[in-house]
């Protein structure tokens, strides 16, 4: 089956604490990227990668860092979480071509983070 | 700034009649505009697109129509299913990373 897998999907933490959020996907997709969604502000773009090696800054990147080691995976990791990073965090994932012209994306099931 | 916007939070539509949700958006640069539905609990699926050089597109009970010189774009669901309540994203998009979401409208589909 076709997915894009996020773990945790729940996790409470405390400020300062370093975590990391894991996304697979298992459709070959050359395109990852991770959002984060918050009441009244839909759905906004943390960081993305195009392929392996290759990442880049979305619209809210502060306080985040990603890695693309694999084409599976995408990471996204909070080095010192403070609580306004409390969220709901999706991962996504694109064939090479969707991602260069439709924008359409397969999310995973999301992962509700508390920083308290 | 919000270049993608959903006005209406919500909307609750009775079974068999038709639904639509609106979407307006400032950037005239966007190729392709689509709508995705989430349930509580899981992501966002996509649910249609549309080109930007169309006005249309309809795919089984569900019909997006794009209007250009408005800047609107609005998702018509008929006829509308109980299955059918859940959030709907509206998004503009110049590709997969320049993908810009509205605040989500809740639809809600009285049996």
């Amino acid at each position: 089956e076709a997915q894009v897998t996020q773990n945790p999907r729940y996790l409470i933490t405390v400020t300062g604490k370093k975590l990391t959020v894991t996304c697979s996907q298992n459709m070959n997709h050359e395109y990852m990227s991770w959002y984060r969604q918050d009441p009244g502000l839909g759905l906004r773009q943390i960081y993305y990668s195009m392929n392996v090696e290759v990442t880049d800054k979305g619209d809210v990147p502060e306080g985040y860092k990603v890695s693309r080691k694999e084409k599976r995976n995408f990471p996204l990791i909070l080095e010192s979480p403070s609580p306004n990073q409390t969220s709901l965090y999706f991962c996504a994932s694109s064939s090479g071509l969707a991602a260069a012209n439709t924008g359409e994306l397969f999310f995973g099931e999301g992962s509700r983070l508390t920083v308290l | 700034d919000q270049q993608v916007k959903q006005n209406s939070p919500s909307l609750s539509v009775q079974e068999g009649r038709i639904s639509i949700l609106n979407c307006d958006y400032t950037n005239s640069m966007f190729d392709y505009f689509l709508w995705y539905k989430k349930y509580p609990a899981e992501g966002p699926t996509f649910l249609i697109s549309i080109s930007s050089i169309k006005d249309k597109n309809e795919d089984g009970r569900f019909t997006v129509f794009l209007n250009k010189s408005a800047k609107h774009l609005s998702l018509h669901i008929v006829p509308s299913q109980p299955g059918d309540s859940a959030v709907y994203f509206c998004a503009g998009a110049t590709g997969a990373n320049n993908l810009f979401f509205g605040t989500g409208t809740r639809l809600t589909v009285i049996p």
